[in-house]
C-alpha cells in the first residue's frame, strides 16, 4: 500500500472543464511534487513544494495551478486544458528538499484524458 | 540543464538470465543517481540509488555501477524472474529533488 494516495485514478474532461487532482501523503514528509508522465518520454517535473511553499515552477502553462494547503496535501487545479495535456500525472513526496537520503515516494497517478 | 539518455528502450530476457540497462548523463556536477521501477498501473518505486562517492552498490539481485569519468551508470539485474518485468527509469541530479529522468526501459522476462 503506497504512502502517497492520488485521486481520482482516471479522469476524462473536456477542454472547457475545470477539475482538480488530489494527492495526500501519509509519510510525514515535508516536500511534495507534481510530475507529468507521457508515453515514451522522461518524467517531467512540474512543481515542487517545501513546507507548503512553492520552490519550483518548471515553466508549466498557467492552465495548471497547484495548491498545497499543508505538508500532507497537494492539489493540481486544471482548466481549459488541451488534448496534448493528456498524460499520467504523478504526485510524489520526500522527507525534505535537497537533503541526501531523501528519495522520492510516488503515488500511483491520475490518468488524465482531455477530449 | 541535465540530459539523461537511457538504453535500450525495450529489453526481453529469458528467466534466469541477466539484464543490463545503461544511462549516460551530461552534467558533470550530478552526484545522485537513483533507479526506479514502475509496474503496470502503479507509480515508480525506488529500487536502488548511488552517490558519486561510490562506484558500485548491490542489493540482493540488483546492482548499480557508476563511472563518473565517462558519465555513465548502469543497472544490473541477475537471475531475472517474471516479477522483474516492468519499466525501469534511471535519473540524475545535483541534489536529491531536481531529478532528470531517462525515457525508460521496458523489461520483459520470458518464462
Amino acid at each position: 500500500e503506497t504512502g502517497v494516495t492520488q485521486t481520482p485514478r482516471h479522469l476524462v474532461m473536456g477542454m472547457t472543464n475545470k477539475k482538480s487532482l488530489k494527492c495526500e501523503q501519509h509519510l510525514g514528509h515535508n516536500a511534495m511534487y507534481w510530475y507529468k508522465q507521457s508515453a515514451k518520454k522522461p518524467l517531467e517535473l512540474m512543481f515542487v513544494y517545501s513546507l507548503e511553499e512553492r520552490v519550483e515552477n518548471n515553466s508549466v502553462p498557467s492552465r495548471f495551478s497547484p495548491e498545497c494547503p499543508n505538508s500532507s496535501h497537494l492539489f493540481l487545479h486544471l482548466h481549459t486544458l488541451q488534448p496534448e495535456d493528456s498524460a499520467l500525472y504523478l504526485c510524489a513526496s520526500s522527507q525534505a528538499v535537497g537533503i541526501f537520503g531523501s528519495p522520492l515516494h510516488f503515488g500511483n497517478g491520475t490518468r488524465l484524458t482531455v477530449t | 540543464g541535465e540530459n539523461v539518455e537511457q538504453h535500450p528502450s525495450t529489453l526481453s530476457v529469458q528467466e534466469g538470465d541477466s539484464a543490463v540497462i545503461k544511462c549516460t548523463y551530461s552534467d558533470s556536477a550530478s552526484n545522485y543517481f537513483p533507479w526506479y521501477k514502475q509496474e503496470l498501473g502503479k507509480g515508480p518505486q525506488l529500487i536502488i540509488d548511488i552517490r558519486s562517492n561510490v562506484g558500485e552498490k548491490k542489493d540482493q539481485r540488483i546492482a548499480v555501477t557508476l563511472n563518473k569519468t565517462a558519465k555513465h551508470f548502469s543497472l544490473h539485474i541477475t537471475e531475472t524472474q517474471p516479477e522483474d518485468s516492468a519499466v525501469y527509469f534511471c535519473a540524475a541530479s545535483r541534489d536529491d529533488y531536481k531529478l532528470s529522468f531517462g525515457a525508460g526501459t521496458t523489461v520483459t522476462v520470458r518464462a
